[in-house]
């Protein structure tokens, strides 16, 4: 079956402008979570979405991150005035939570952010 | 501080040989996971172990999980040029539902 999917695969922007980020998370996964990777770097928490639950946002770096999620669906994270800083690849994964947390996560691809 | 940490950082390697992996973590957890991640992109699941449970195998992977010294292991037999990857961690605490990951290692596999 179809994985999760992410929107755009790149995306270069000017400091300073908003980009939007999409993910499609695998048909029925309850779970889905936002990660952010550097170069070089490990993969750095940013927001986590758990069926209608309030989102774990614990690890958005400023307010100009945001992200939504309706129902089980669709998310897409939000970069407003985007920073050199803010370049990087921009993970989501979903996963079909069992209420155990013993779920494994299937990641999509990335977004590969550039600020110029 | 960092609740997962690889080590080595890169690990290189002869087609054949075995490759060991270790994680260091800092809290109890509900389980660990590895991973496998290429060219900077998506990750791919590789075993999950339980806290309860000590090793765990799956084809050419062995993990083992050790909660007294808050450590696993990650054995890849006979390796090959395709296993070149970076390998990393996550752990589920106890207290939480967040998979946090640690920073890998980068493993090559000359042929």
């Amino acid at each position: 079956g179809a994985g999760v999917s992410q929107s755009p695969s790149n995306k270069v922007t000017e400091k300073g402008k908003d980009v939007e980020l999409r993910c499609d998370p695998i048909s029925g996964h309850t779970a889905l979570y936002w990660y952010r990777q550097r170069l070089g770097q490990g993969l750095e928490f940013l927001i986590y979405f758990q069926g209608n639950s309030a989102p774990d946002k614990s690890g958005l770096p400023s307010d100009r991150f945001s992200a939504e999620r309706t129902g089980e669906s669709v998310s897409t994270l939000t970069i407003q005035r985007t920073q050199q800083e803010d370049s990087a690849v921009y993970l989501c994964a979903s996963s079909l939570l069992t209420g155990s947390y013993n779920s494994p996560l299937h990641f999509g691809n990335g977004t590969r952010l550039t600020v110029t | 501080s960092q609740q997962g940490e690889e080590d080595p950082q890169a690990l290189s390697i002869q087609e054949g040989e075995n490759a060991t992996m270790n994680c260091s973590y800092k809290t109890s957890i509900n389980n660990l996971q590895w991973y496998r991640q290429n060219s900077g992109r998506g990750l791919v699941h590789l075993i999950l172990i339980r806290s309860n449970e000590r090793e765990k195998h799956s084809g050419r992977l062995r993990v083992t999980l050790d909660t007294s010294k808050k450590s696993s292991s990650l054995l890849i037999t006979a390796s090959r040029a395709a296993d070149t990857a970076s390998y990393c961690c996550a752990t589920v605490k106890t207290s939480g539902s967040r998979l946090t990951f640690g920073e890998g290692t980068q493993l090559t596999v000359n042929p």
